[in-house]
């Protein structure tokens, strides 16, 4: 069992938004605004596209956002693309060391 | 380009020691932290571990009593081992790179380890 919950999947239709959650506890994202977000293509390596809750690396889109209330992180993408389908994983720091979601995969349909 | 690469063998016999080599090219490893990560059949991912560039390590509570990770800053190649494996182990395992401490920028493409006799 993943340390964080995620919804197993989303799906949208191509320029929607949709809003994927990551539940944790007080020791890990009630604690700390260091929640960070990766996509996930099949066969590729996961990229990064959230850190710190709400900040992007650069080269990230903007219709990718992230923020957080309580233990929940949220990541949103809006103005769906089929390109944004992929599976997605949060992951927050729980003191010295850090805990993932189990992912979410995201449908265009 | 940060790349990173994982190598080693698929398949490893119950109770034997798992082991994998992460090789980074496009950047310098004597900075950073560089990290485990798994994903099992059906779970989610499970932070393995890191060692940083002064060598020291940080490990899973849940797996340090079976887990090495050194580096070799020559060949620009950080290692995992694990020791006493079992089915549990079965997962593909990732390589990657703390940008900061607390953020991972760049991963590896994984590789699946397969824990039977």
């Amino acid at each position: 069992q993943s340390a964080l919950t995620q919804p197993a999947s989303v799906s949208g239709s191509p320029g929607q938004s949709i809003t994927i959650s990551c539940t944790g506890t007080s020791s890990d994202i009630g604690s700390y605004n260091l929640v960070s977000w990766y996509q996930e293509h099949p066969g590729k390596a996961p990229k990064f596209m959230i850190y710190e809750v709400t900040k992007r690396p650069s080269g990230v889109s903007n219709r990718f956002s992230g923020s957080k209330s309580g233990n929940t992180a949220s990541l949103t993408i809006s103005g769906l693309q089929a390109e944004d389908e992929a599976d997605y994983y949060c992951c927050s720091y729980a003191g010295s060391s850090w805990v993932f979601g189990g992912g979410t995969k995201l449908t265009v349909l | 380009q940060v790349q990173l690469q994982e190598s080693g063998p698929g398949l490893v016999k119950p109770s034997e020691t798992l082991s994998l080599t992460c090789t980074v090219s496009g950047g310098s490893i004597s900075s950073y932290y560089w990290s485990w990560i798994r994903k099992p059949p059906g779970k989610g991912l499970e932070w393995i571990g890191y060692i940083d560039y002064n060598e020291s390590t940080n490990y899973n509570p849940s797996l340090k009593s079976r887990v090495t990770i050194s580096v070799d800053t020559s060949k620009k190649q950080f290692s995992l081992k694990l020791n006493s494996v079992t089915a549990a182990d079965t997962a593909v395992y990732y390589c990657a790179r703390q940008g900061s401490l607390y953020f991972f920028d760049y991963w590896g493409q994984g590789t699946l380890v397969t824990v039977s006799s």
